[in-house]
């Protein structure tokens, strides 16, 4: 079972379109990464959100952690077929910052 | 300013053997944390070491140990091999402590156990 729960799994969109994936949890995280894998390497750190109603924007992508630090969305505006990869959510224990929960990813597939 | 870096990129062990995995932080990074990717299961959180010390550990057997030396260099190990151990192994380091601790991985280690 896992701690975080992302959905949708899998997302085919066409360039230009907007997309939402959701992470939620029963459990309170102290922050919430969002990084973006490609296939053979590691993941990419994205973005860092510790306070709940934190809103993050890096150019097309809007970033948003949940007023109880339980959930958050990654919002892409005008997706281009250089998002496709996997979107993966983290969050950090409220024990330990530096253990993370992942969630099990959203595969994003941006069509030209 | 160098990533993290992990080696080998690629190993290909045969049932029963053991190996180990290197990783080298960033610069000035002193935690060191290692996770298992699989199709199946996703990223899973193995341990944390910091200052020399696992701070936390997973629930991982007894045959998947680590250990982290004076200059934040780690290593895992993984003895006796099975199939199921096949996967890319991930090393992050991370710098602060708080928490808005982020967590940089390296390119990962692609273990194939035949």
């Amino acid at each position: 079972t896992q701690l975080l729960e992302q959905s949708p799994q899998f997302l085919s969109i066409q360039e230009g379109e907007n997309l939402t994936v959701y992470c939620n949890s029963s459990s309170v995280f102290s922050s919430l990464q969002w990084y973006r894998q490609e296939p053979g390497e590691g993941p990419v750190l994205l973005v860092t959100v510790v306070t709940g109603g934190e809103v993050k924007k890096l150019k097309r992508l809007t970033f948003q952690f949940g007023d109880a630090r339980k959930d958050s969305s990654l919002h892409i505006t005008a997706a281009q077929p250089g998002d496709t990869g996997l979107y993966l959510c983290a969050g950090a224990s409220e024990n330990n910052f530096n253990k993370f929960y992942f969630g099990s990813g959203t595969k994003l597939n941006v069509k030209p | 300013k160098a990533g993290v870096t992990q080696t080998p990129r690629y190993l290909i062990k045969t049932r029963g053997q053991q190996v180990t995995l290197s990783c080298s932080p960033i610069s000035g990074h002193r935690s060191v944390s290692w996770y298992q990717q699989t199709p199946g299961q996703g990223l899973q959180f193995l341990f944390e070491y910091f200052s020399e010390t696992q701070r936390n550990k997973g629930n991982f057997p007894g045959r998947f140990s680590g250990r982290q030396f004076s200059n934040s260099r780690s290593e895992m190990n993984v003895s006796t091999l099975e199939l199921g151990d096949s996967a890319l192994y991930l090393c992050a380091s991370s710098k602060r402590q708080g928490r808005d601790t982020e967590a940089f991985f390296g390119q990962g280690t692609r273990l194939t156990v035949v």
